[in-house]
């Protein structure tokens, strides 16, 4: 599976769109692009994943670039209850639990 | 309400006892995952199991041992060979393969050894 690179850490207002940026340049053509949160203390939660077009659910938006060598993970209107760490995972095959974690970024977000 | 259910939350133990961390899925999943977080770190995948009656050592089984019996449950078993078994430890499971799927995470189980 491809590494992936996220920033360490980002703020963000509440009611305003979170964008939490994610590089995999090493991805490579059957690999999907894997995103999860962890909320403090909690499992880690699915968010959203995609191949190369843009996903969107209830949740969050997945804008994948045309290169699919990065990837923003959008919350459009983020709230105190999405203080969280995310995850950006590059995964191909089966398997679909058997995920490598990184550091992730910790989203905080303010009131 | 279907998912994944860890027991207990919290688990004290002393130094040199064995201990059984237990993982229970309703969710009708073939595969299920053991995983390992220390303070301020990202996942580390102990065992995983594709099928019942058989699984694969991740990426630090050692130390850990795991059964899978029946296809809903998958205990896992910290042995007194893990030199540092105090970790918060999370169970997950998912499709084994129908399309790319997302793994479902149980709350965790926090083992404190003394």
């Amino acid at each position: 599976d491809a590494k992936t690179t996220q920033p360490p850490s980002m703020d963000c207002a509440e009611g305003r769109a979170a964008n939490l940026p994610c590089n995999h340049s090493t991805i490579s053509g059957n690999e999907y692009v894997y995103w999860y949160r962890q909320i403090h203390s909690q499992g880690p939660q699915y968010i959203i994943h995609g191949l190369k077009n843009n996903e969107t659910n209830e949740m969050a938006s997945l804008i994948i670039t045309e290169d699919r060598k990065s990837s923003t993970l959008i919350l459009p209107h983020a709230t105190l209850r999405d203080t969280a760490v995310y995850y950006c995972i590059v995964k191909g095959g089966t398997s679909y639990g058997k995920l490598t974690f990184g550091q992730g970024t910790i989203l905080t977000v303010h009131p | 309400d279907g998912g994944i259910t860890q027991s207990p939350k919290y688990l004290f133990r002393k130094e040199g006892q064995n201990v059984t961390l237990s993982c229970e899925q309703n969710l009708n999943h073939d595969a299920m995952y053991w995983y390992r977080q220390d303070p301020g770190q990202g996942l580390r995948l102990i065992y995983y199991s594709q099928i019942v009656n058989d699984f694969q050592k991740g990426d630090i089984a050692e130390g850990y041992s795991v059964s899978r019996e029946k296809k809903e449950s998958f205990p896992l078993t910290v042995t007194s060979a893990q030199k540092n078994p105090t970790a918060f430890y999370l169970c997950a499971s998912s499709n084994r393969d129908r399309g790319p799927a997302e793994a479902f995470f149980g709350q965790g189980t926090r083992l404190t050894v003394v």
